[in-house]
Protein backbone atom coordinates (compact mmCIF):
# COMPACT_ATOMS: atom_id res chain seq x y z
CA UNK A 1 0.00 0.00 0.00
CA UNK A 2 1.34 3.51 -1.07
CA UNK A 3 2.33 5.78 2.15
CA UNK A 4 1.28 9.43 1.92
CA UNK A 5 2.62 11.20 -1.13
CA UNK A 6 3.74 14.57 -0.84
CA UNK A 7 5.41 16.68 -4.00
CA UNK A 8 7.60 18.46 -4.41
CA UNK A 9 10.12 17.21 -2.26
CA UNK A 10 12.59 20.46 -2.00
CA UNK A 11 11.58 23.82 -3.17
CA UNK A 12 13.89 26.81 -2.98
CA UNK A 13 12.49 30.24 -3.62
CA UNK A 14 13.20 33.88 -3.23
CA UNK A 15 10.76 35.90 -0.59
CA UNK A 16 7.59 37.38 -1.57
CA UNK A 17 7.26 34.65 -4.08
CA UNK A 18 4.34 32.42 -4.08
CA UNK A 19 4.52 28.41 -3.63
CA UNK A 20 2.33 25.46 -3.19
CA UNK A 21 2.56 22.02 -1.94
CA UNK A 22 0.78 18.70 -2.86
CA UNK A 23 -0.61 16.22 -0.76
CA UNK A 24 -1.69 12.51 -1.68
CA UNK A 25 -3.21 10.72 1.17
CA UNK A 26 -3.38 7.43 1.88
CA UNK A 27 -6.16 6.01 -0.40
CA UNK A 28 -9.62 6.10 2.27
CA UNK A 29 -7.96 7.66 4.50
CA UNK A 30 -11.04 10.77 5.45
CA UNK A 31 -8.69 13.21 7.65
CA UNK A 32 -5.97 15.05 6.36
CA UNK A 33 -3.25 17.52 8.21
CA UNK A 34 -0.76 19.57 7.29
CA UNK A 35 2.06 20.74 9.87
CA UNK A 36 5.26 22.90 9.77
CA UNK A 37 8.52 21.53 11.33
CA UNK A 38 10.76 23.96 11.84
CA UNK A 39 14.75 22.42 12.05
CA UNK A 40 15.15 20.84 15.65
CA UNK A 41 11.36 21.30 16.34
CA UNK A 42 8.46 19.07 16.79
CA UNK A 43 5.59 19.10 14.14
CA UNK A 44 3.47 21.38 14.55
CA UNK A 45 -0.45 21.76 13.29
CA UNK A 46 -1.62 24.26 11.01
CA UNK A 47 -4.79 22.89 9.59
CA UNK A 48 -6.97 19.49 9.67
CA UNK A 49 -9.44 18.19 6.83
CA UNK A 50 -12.42 15.90 8.00
CA UNK A 51 -13.15 14.64 4.23
CA UNK A 52 -13.58 18.53 2.36
CA UNK A 53 -14.13 20.32 5.46
CA UNK A 54 -11.03 22.11 7.11
CA UNK A 55 -12.09 21.76 11.01
CA UNK A 56 -9.45 23.11 12.78
CA UNK A 57 -7.01 26.06 11.24
CA UNK A 58 -6.49 27.94 13.57
CA UNK A 59 -2.94 27.73 13.85
CA UNK A 60 -3.12 28.69 9.76
CA UNK A 61 -1.56 32.20 9.48
CA UNK A 62 -4.83 33.36 6.84
CA UNK A 63 -2.86 36.24 5.80
CA UNK A 64 -0.75 34.63 3.71
CA UNK A 65 -1.50 30.80 3.79
CA UNK A 66 -3.93 29.10 2.37
CA UNK A 67 -5.21 25.40 1.74
CA UNK A 68 -7.70 23.27 -0.03
CA UNK A 69 -8.93 19.53 -0.33
CA UNK A 70 -11.33 19.34 -3.17
CA UNK A 71 -13.27 16.21 -3.42
CA UNK A 72 -11.99 15.17 -0.09
CA UNK A 73 -8.90 13.39 -1.34
CA UNK A 74 -5.82 15.65 -2.69
CA UNK A 75 -4.72 18.86 -0.87
CA UNK A 76 -2.92 21.47 -1.70
CA UNK A 77 -0.80 24.32 0.51
CA UNK A 78 -0.28 27.16 -0.54
CA UNK A 79 2.21 30.66 0.47
CA UNK A 80 1.49 34.07 -0.75
CA UNK A 81 3.75 35.65 -0.53
CA UNK A 82 6.72 33.68 1.05
CA UNK A 83 9.17 35.18 3.83
CA UNK A 84 12.14 34.54 5.26
CA UNK A 85 11.12 32.63 8.55
CA UNK A 86 8.49 29.64 6.26
CA UNK A 87 11.92 28.14 5.37
CA UNK A 88 11.16 25.07 7.13
CA UNK A 89 9.69 21.20 6.38
CA UNK A 90 6.33 21.08 5.46
CA UNK A 91 4.58 17.66 6.34
CA UNK A 92 1.44 16.13 5.06
CA UNK A 93 -0.18 13.16 7.39
CA UNK A 94 -3.57 11.40 6.98
CA UNK A 95 -5.88 8.77 9.02
CA UNK A 96 -8.95 6.60 8.63
CA UNK A 97 -10.58 7.91 11.72
CA UNK A 98 -13.62 5.90 12.83
CA UNK A 99 -13.23 2.00 13.21
CA UNK A 100 -10.01 2.49 10.91
CA UNK A 101 -8.15 3.94 13.36
CA UNK A 102 -6.66 7.37 14.38
CA UNK A 103 -2.86 6.23 13.42
CA UNK A 104 -1.51 9.75 11.40
CA UNK A 105 0.57 8.52 8.74
CA UNK A 106 2.85 11.19 7.75
CA UNK A 107 4.45 11.64 4.11
CA UNK A 108 8.35 12.48 3.56
CA UNK A 109 7.64 16.29 3.69
CA UNK A 110 8.52 19.03 1.57
CA UNK A 111 11.81 20.93 1.91
CA UNK A 112 11.24 25.24 1.98
CA UNK A 113 14.38 27.41 1.94
CA UNK A 114 12.97 30.79 1.28
CA UNK A 115 16.28 33.00 -0.28
CA UNK B 1 6.45 26.88 28.76
CA UNK B 2 5.81 24.35 26.20
CA UNK B 3 3.22 21.80 26.67
CA UNK B 4 5.07 18.78 25.81
CA UNK B 5 9.16 19.06 26.89
CA UNK B 6 12.06 17.48 25.60
CA UNK B 7 15.66 17.26 25.99
CA UNK B 8 17.13 18.00 22.25
CA UNK B 9 20.03 16.40 22.50
CA UNK B 10 21.86 15.20 20.41
CA UNK B 11 22.76 11.44 22.64
CA UNK B 12 25.64 9.53 21.55
CA UNK B 13 25.56 6.16 23.05
CA UNK B 14 27.84 3.16 21.64
CA UNK B 15 26.39 0.15 19.97
CA UNK B 16 24.72 -2.38 22.92
CA UNK B 17 23.63 0.50 25.33
CA UNK B 18 20.48 0.87 27.00
CA UNK B 19 18.79 4.19 25.64
CA UNK B 20 16.49 6.58 28.33
CA UNK B 21 14.84 9.29 26.29
CA UNK B 22 12.18 11.52 28.34
CA UNK B 23 9.55 13.78 28.02
CA UNK B 24 7.60 15.80 30.24
CA UNK B 25 3.70 17.27 29.76
CA UNK B 26 1.45 20.00 31.76
CA UNK B 27 -1.82 18.98 30.36
CA UNK B 28 -3.48 16.41 32.13
CA UNK B 29 -6.31 16.37 29.46
CA UNK B 30 -3.97 14.42 27.08
CA UNK B 31 -4.79 11.00 26.72
CA UNK B 32 -2.65 8.56 24.63
CA UNK B 33 0.84 9.03 25.11
CA UNK B 34 2.64 8.59 21.49
CA UNK B 35 6.67 7.80 20.32
CA UNK B 36 7.52 8.72 16.76
CA UNK B 37 10.57 7.90 14.93
CA UNK B 38 11.86 10.10 11.88
CA UNK B 39 14.69 9.85 10.07
CA UNK B 40 17.06 12.15 8.33
CA UNK B 41 14.96 13.76 5.54
CA UNK B 42 11.76 11.64 6.15
CA UNK B 43 8.49 12.03 7.75
CA UNK B 44 7.87 10.52 11.52
CA UNK B 45 6.60 7.51 12.31
CA UNK B 46 4.77 5.47 14.87
CA UNK B 47 6.43 3.73 17.25
CA UNK B 48 4.54 2.56 20.23
CA UNK B 49 1.69 4.46 22.08
CA UNK B 50 0.42 3.90 25.35
CA UNK B 51 -2.87 4.65 27.57
CA UNK B 52 -2.34 4.29 30.82
CA UNK B 53 -0.04 4.79 33.47
CA UNK B 54 2.71 1.69 33.37
CA UNK B 55 5.26 0.01 30.71
CA UNK B 56 4.24 -1.21 27.07
CA UNK B 57 6.92 -3.25 25.82
CA UNK B 58 7.79 -4.22 22.16
CA UNK B 59 10.76 -5.66 21.04
CA UNK B 60 13.83 -3.79 22.04
CA UNK B 61 11.80 -0.83 22.91
CA UNK B 62 9.82 -0.33 25.97
CA UNK B 63 7.53 2.94 26.48
CA UNK B 64 6.47 4.00 30.46
CA UNK B 65 4.23 6.46 31.15
CA UNK B 66 3.88 7.80 34.92
CA UNK B 67 0.38 10.27 34.80
CA UNK B 68 1.14 11.70 38.33
CA UNK B 69 4.30 13.07 37.33
CA UNK B 70 3.51 13.67 34.05
CA UNK B 71 6.58 12.33 32.87
CA UNK B 72 6.87 9.98 30.03
CA UNK B 73 10.02 7.66 28.95
CA UNK B 74 10.96 5.49 25.91
CA UNK B 75 13.82 2.89 26.31
CA UNK B 76 15.79 1.22 23.20
CA UNK B 77 17.37 -2.10 24.84
CA UNK B 78 20.30 -3.43 22.62
CA UNK B 79 20.61 -0.02 20.84
CA UNK B 80 21.33 -0.61 17.51
CA UNK B 81 23.13 1.79 14.68
CA UNK B 82 20.10 2.24 12.34
CA UNK B 83 18.55 3.14 15.72
CA UNK B 84 20.14 6.39 14.93
CA UNK B 85 17.05 8.88 14.39
CA UNK B 86 15.12 11.61 16.01
CA UNK B 87 12.41 10.52 18.55
CA UNK B 88 9.64 12.53 18.99
CA UNK B 89 7.22 12.54 21.84
CA UNK B 90 3.73 13.61 21.15
CA UNK B 91 0.39 13.26 23.34
CA UNK B 92 -2.81 13.11 21.76
CA UNK B 93 -6.49 14.38 23.17
CA UNK B 94 -9.80 13.16 22.47
CA UNK B 95 -10.21 14.61 19.55
CA UNK B 96 -7.01 12.92 17.72
CA UNK B 97 -4.97 16.16 17.80
CA UNK B 98 -0.94 15.42 18.61
CA UNK B 99 0.99 17.90 20.45
CA UNK B 100 4.50 17.32 19.94
CA UNK B 101 7.94 17.25 21.78
CA UNK B 102 10.94 19.33 20.06
CA UNK B 103 12.39 15.89 19.53
CA UNK B 104 16.16 14.10 20.93
CA UNK B 105 18.51 13.10 18.28
CA UNK B 106 19.85 9.65 19.28
CA UNK B 107 22.98 8.66 17.13
CA UNK B 108 24.58 5.33 18.16
CA UNK B 109 28.21 5.04 17.15
CA UNK B 110 28.90 1.41 15.75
Amino acid sequence: EAGVVQSPRYKIIEKKQPVAFWCNPISGHNTLYWYLQNLGQGPELLIRYENEEAVDDSQLPKDRFSAERLKGVDSTLKIQPAELGDSAVYLCASSAGGAGGNEQFFGPGTRLTVL
Amino acid sequence: QKEVEQDPGPLSVPEGAIVSLNCTYSNSAFQYFMWYRQYSRKGPELLMYTYSSGNKEDGRFTAQVDKSSKYISLFIRDSQPSDSATYLCAIRNAGNMLTFGGGTRLMVKP
